[in-house]
């Protein structure tokens, strides 16, 4: 079955205490892409990868890392979470950035 | 980088009538217009999209129209049902290509 994952789902932590939200597809995309969902402030675009290696920062990078060194996985980094990064987080993967993109199950993460 | 807008960012409607959600993009290279249909707790999916070349799609109840000149695009539901009920959220290319910028979401409910 072509999907989407990530782990964990949900999550509460503590600030300053570095965690990874781990995204993973199976249908061979090289794009892939980390959002996080505030109401009222839509999806917003955290960092993109057009391929392995190749990363770039989307509208609002501060404070969060990631990584591409397989095509199939797209880790997203706090190295020190804060209460303001306290949000749900999407990861998505397609063909590419005009396709249709096909998001994971979401995490709910709450930095107290 | 681009800018979406999205109106309203609620809508009721009664169960049989038409829905009109809209939405305005600044950057007048932008090319491809995604929407995505998000119910209560699952992930984001695409329902229809339009690329710069055409004005209209159509897609069974919905339809999308385009005016780059504009620049604005348009999500049209007919003869709506409960299941419609959802947040939608429109997007738009940056005119690099490289990522997707969503506007703020609008939350229909369709009335029984």
């Amino acid at each position: 079955e072509a999907q989407v994952t990530q782990n964990p789902r949900y999550l509460i932590t503590v600030t300053g205490k570095k965690l990874t939200v781990t995204c993973s597809q199976n249908m061979n995309h090289e794009y892939m892409s980390w959002y996080r969902q505030d109401p009222g402030l839509g999806l917003r675009q955290i960092y993109y990868s057009m391929n392995v290696e190749v990363t770039d920062k989307g509208d609002v990078p501060e404070g969060y890392k990631v990584s591409r060194k397989e095509k199939r996985n797209f880790p997203l980094i706090l190295e020190s979470p804060s209460p303001n990064q306290t949000s749900l987080y999407f990861c998505a993967s397609s063909g590419g950035p005009s396709y249709e993109q096909y998001f994971g199950p979401g995490t709910r993460l709450t930095v107290t | 980088g681009e800018n979406v807008e999205q109106h309203p960012s609620t809508l009721s409607v009664q169960e049989g009538d038409s829905a009109v959600i809209k939405c305005t993009y600044s950057d007048s290279a932008s090319n491809y217009f995604p929407w995505y249909k998000q119910e209560l707790g699952k992930r984001p999916q695409l329902i229809i999209d339009i690329r710069s070349n055409v004005g209209e799609k159509k897609d069974q109840r919905i339809a999308v129209t385009l005016n780059k000149t504009a620049k604005h695009f348009s999500l049209h539901i007919t003869e709506t049902q409960p299941e419609d009920s959802a947040v939608y959220f429109c997007a738009a290319i940056d005119n690099a290509g490289n990522m997707l910028t969503f506007g703020g979401g609008t939350r229909l409910m369709v009335k029984p």
